[in-house]
């Protein structure tokens, strides 16, 4: 079955500068990758997600890049705010399985 | 939100007990997913059901016991648990499970077992 890694676990950064989570997947069928932000006391909601045809997606300060070869995406966030604050989530699905990271937990100090 | 709902949202139940703990979702998906969420395991998957059939039990335990009588339905029985089975119960739903779709949390059940 698939196997995803993400690194690092927490990330503390000071408001305005960049974070990056990376994450590595296992199965080379997997397809879809979402990432997922989970605010304190709230449910996972999906932020960004990329297919295995495309290899960069961006959406305003948030941005996913894909390596199929070396089978590891990772989430960009610029111009970080205290509401990005959370713990985010990457995922891996081959059609019929998704399996979820180990979460990083994002600090960011105003 | 309400695409997603869980009931009851906290729950404290005894070793010995017998609770059910239930997700319904309104978006007219097919696939419905249980993941324990815990300190160790953020996200952990339980099972899956994809039009009401099982596709999936990630190796738990069978004091867990899951019933999908709908595709809008999804049920967790528990009984005899252990104070370690506490964590946060998410269910979640999805439009299906061939291709990849994104998935839609409820906001979870807060499970203490003393």
């Amino acid at each position: 079955g698939e196997n995803v890694e993400q690194h690092p676990s927490t990330l503390s950064v000071q408001e305005g500068d960049s974070a990056v989570i990376k994450c590595t997947y296992s199965d080379s069928a997997s397809n879809y990758f979402p990432w997922y932000k989970q605010e304190l006391g709230k449910r996972p909601q999906l932020i960004i997600d990329i297919r295995s045809n495309v290899g960069e997606k961006k959406d305003q300060r948030i941005a996913v890049t894909l390596n199929k070869t070396a089978k590891h995406f990772s989430l960009h966030i610029t111009e970080t705010q205290p509401e990005d604050s959370a713990v985010y989530f990457c995922a891996a699905h081959n059609n019929n399985d998704m399996r979820f990271g180990a979460g990083t937990r994002l600090t960011v100090k105003p | 939100e309400t695409g997603v709902t869980q009931t009851p949202r906290h729950l404290v139940m005894g070793m010995t007990n017998k609770k059910s703990l239930k997700c319904e979702q309104h978006l007219g998906h097919n696939a419905m997913y249980w993941y324990k969420q815990s300190a160790k395991k953020p996200l952990e998957l339980m099972f899956v059901y994809n039009f009401k059939e099982q596709t999936e039990n990630n190796s738990v335990p069978s004091r867990f016991s899951p019933e999908c009588p709908n595709s809008s339905h999804l049920f967790l029985h528990l009984h005899t648990l252990q104070p370690e089975d506490s964590a946060l119960y998410l269910c979640a739903s999805s439009q299906d499970l061939a291709g990849a779709f994104e998935q839609y949390f409820g906001p979870g059940t807060r499970l203490t077992v003393t």
